[in-house]
């Protein structure tokens, strides 16, 4: 059965360092989406993705984050100056026509 | 406030027992998911309901769209149960998914 794969599993870095989580959606469906989970706490939403371009952020998507589709296969994230507090699980997703959401198992970055 | 509430918020079991996580949302849906999260934090999809009842082997979702609730009930509970049951809803069709605080569950042998 075809599912969402990101990499990698557990990231650390560095505080102020970039990092860029990978996502390869499922290969027919069209939205794409970003949320991640503070330990502890309920999944949060960052950003909702479709044709190509960004179809809705929340509040926590600012400008430290940005998103791509660079190849037609690939979704990545990417935080470019990490700070402690973007520590989190954080989870990619796809969709399609009458289905739920398909997520990935989860990228659980560490900032130190 | 919340937009999507549970409970309860967590809950311990027997193995054999009956189980229902209740779920209520303040906001119009296109459609509700119910979710379940392991230790290891993958999220899988369970059930996606707009209307009435679905049944997957030993779980079966309720939904009552005038009274903005759902239900999740497990028939004869196992440990292998045992996982954060999240309930989370889409306002409008692939729209994002708004996620409830989730139930943590044990299943005691």
């Amino acid at each position: 059965e075809p599912e969402v794969t990101q990499t990698p599993s557990h990231q650390v870095t560095q505080m102020g360092q970039e990092v860029i989580l990978r996502c390869v959606p499922i290969s027919n469906h069209l939205y794409f989406y970003w949320y991640r989970q503070i330990l502890g706490q309920k999944v949060e939403f960052l950003v909702s993705f479709y044709n190509n371009e960004i179809s809705e952020k929340s509040e926590i998507f600012d400008d430290q984050f940005s998103v791509e589709r660079p190849d037609g296969s690939n979704f990545t994230l990417k935080i470019r100056s990490t700070k402690l507090e973007d520590s989190a699980m954080y989870f990619c997703a796809s969709i399609t026509t009458g289905q739920g959401p398909n997520f990935g198992a989860g990228t659980r970055l560490s900032v130190l | 406030k919340n937009e999507v509430e549970q409970s309860p918020q967590n809950l311990t079991a027997q193995e054999g027992e009956f189980i229902t996580i209740n779920c209520s949302y303040s906001v119009g849906i296109s459609a509700l998911h119910w979710l379940q999260q392991h230790p290891g934090g993958g999220i899988v999809s369970l059930f996606m309901l707009s209307s009435g009842k679905k049944k997957h082997g030993r779980l079966i979702a309720t939904i009552n769209i005038q009274e903005k609730h759902s239900s999740l009930h497990i028939t004869a509970s196992h440990p292998r149960d045992s996982a954060v049951y999240i309930c989370a809803v889409e306002k409008t069709s692939y729209d994002k998914v708004i996620f409830g605080p989730g139930t943590s569950l044990s299943v005691i042998p």
